[in-house]
């Protein structure tokens, strides 16, 4: 069975901190890796997507991806009020769209103001 | 930025009814799936639809679910006879070939 462990949290962070979320997970078939925000009641979306080994950036968020340790990591930099929500992490066995996801429960996050 | 759209947002039924949900996907969507999340827990895959046909289903999709895509754009997920266990977030996602998963806003099902 195919399984993405997160820690549920919370994670409390202070304001422009650093916050970091974990994830493993147990299929060494898994190819494609995201990270989806979703805030209370709402749907998830899609904050990072990775693929290859090493680190992908945008904006204030961090991917890192260790298919050798099967690990997914997010760091948050300058962590903002408005970043508190549930982080999903999610899995595929594919590059592309056909096979479905595989998300852990998620990392629930506050940022303290 | 186009919208995965799902109707109705919240759907209160009673015990044994049947219910529509309803997704309209972004259009050059290639993979549309049903997902579901009960309140705290994980989002669990029900079934995924290509080529307007059903491509893989979980255990949860059993002879209760159905989809369908009556009119080549809607994308509906039936519920024949609902029990108090389908009280869940359903959320429909399409995806482009090769891109990340965009999902709809989400029916809340209250099943009483």
């Amino acid at each position: 069975q195919k399984e993405v462990e997160q820690n549920s949290g919370p994670l409390s962070v202070p304001e422009g901190a650093i916050a970091s979320l974990n994830c493993t997970y147990s299929d060494r078939g898994s190819q494609s890796f995201f990270w989806y925000r979703q805030y209370s009641g709402k749907s998830p979306e899609l904050i990072m997507s990775i693929y290859s080994n090493g680190d992908k950036e945008d904006g204030r968020f961090t991917a890192q991806l260790n298919k050798a340790s099967q690990y997914v990591s997010l760091l948050i930099r300058d962590s903002q009020p408005s970043d508190s929500a549930t982080y999903l992490c999610a899995v595929n066995s594919w590059n592309s769209g056909n096979t479905p996801l595989v998300f852990g429960k998620g990392t629930r996050l506050s940022v303290i103001a | 930025e186009p919208e995965v759209t799902q109707t109705p947002s919240h759907q209160v039924t009673q015990m044994g009814q049947e219910v529509i949900l309803r997704c309209v996907p972004i259009s050059n969507h290639l993979y549309f799936y049903w997902y579901r999340q009960i309140l705290g827990q994980k989002v669990e895959f029900l079934v995924s639809f290509y080529n307007n046909e059903i491509s893989e289903k979980s255990e949860i999709f059993d002879d209760q679910f159905s989809v369908e895509r009556p009119d080549g754009s809607n994308f509906t997920l039936k519920i024949r006879s609902t029990k108090l266990e389908d009280s869940a977030m359903y959320f429909c996602a399409g995806v482009e070939k090769d891109y990340g998963y965009t999902f709809g806003s989400g029916t809340r099902l209250t099943v009483v």
